[in-house]
């Protein structure tokens, strides 16, 4: 069964970057036709994408965050990471890691890591 | 870029049925897929291409898409149902995701 993993710092500066790693068990992120990525929630609302990439470095990325997003994948290490920078308040949301796979739907869902921002 | 209209709220009766939208312009040329977050938990996926249900989830969960709106449909709700669902697509003419604000369902 794949399993999804995320981990990094729950709280950040303002200004600083957030530095994400989902760590996945069960499965190759190396596997075709998968892309592996961020989705985050700020709290009581909906959900937002953030980027996707596949093992080779093709990317998508949420055009709003686009600037401060860095994502990349560690096939040796079989996990993924997020970079996010200048993070301000806005940024305090639960960041999930997922799975995306035919048509663009999320099959798996690490259970998410909760960022705050405050200095 | 299409936006996806949800409701905020539906509620419903145990045993009976729910109905959740999704609007669209032209809608029925995507494929949409839903997912059901329950409280303090990631979202899963309970519906995709539209109609198609993943392993495990129970047949109870039903899709469809026509027009300008896409639907989820939930029968013989139940207690543990209850929950925010998201409808959302890919909009490979900006290469961007969309999710629908979420519907909250509660089984009263």
């Amino acid at each position: 069964q794949l399993q999804l993993q995320e981990s990094g710092p729950g709280l950040v500066k303002p200004s600083e970057t957030l530095p994400l790693t989902c760590a996945v068990s069960g499965g190759s992120i190396r596997s075709s036709p998968y892309y592996w990525g961020w989705i985050r929630q700020p709290p009581g609302k909906g959900l937002e994408w953030i980027a996707f990439n596949d093992y080779t470095g093709r990317t998508f990325y949420n055009p709003s965050l686009k600037s401060r997003v860095t994502i990349s994948a560690d096939t040796s290490k079989n996990h993924f990471s997020l970079n996010l920078s200048s993070m301000t308040a806005a940024d305090a949301a639960i960041y999930y890691c997922a799975r995306r796979t035919i048509n663009w739907r999320f099959d798996y869902w690490g259970q998410g890591m909760v960022v705050s921002v405050s200095s | 870029s299409i936006v996806l209209t949800q409701p905020p709220s539906v509620s419903v009766a145990p045993g009976q049925t729910a109905t959740i939208t999704c609007g669209g312009g032209n809608i029925e040329n995507y494929n949409v897929h839903w997912y059901q977050q329950r409280p303090g938990q990631a979202p899963v996926l309970v519906v995709y291409d539209d109609s198609d249900r993943p392993s495990g989830i129970p047949e109870r969960f039903s899709g469809s898409n026509s027009g300008n709106t896409a639907t989820l449909t939930i029968t013989r709700v139940e207690a543990g149902d209850e929950a925010d669902f998201y409808c959302q697509i890919w909009d490979s003419s900006g290469d961007v995701v969309i999710f629908g604000g979420g519907t909250k369902l509660t089984v009263l």
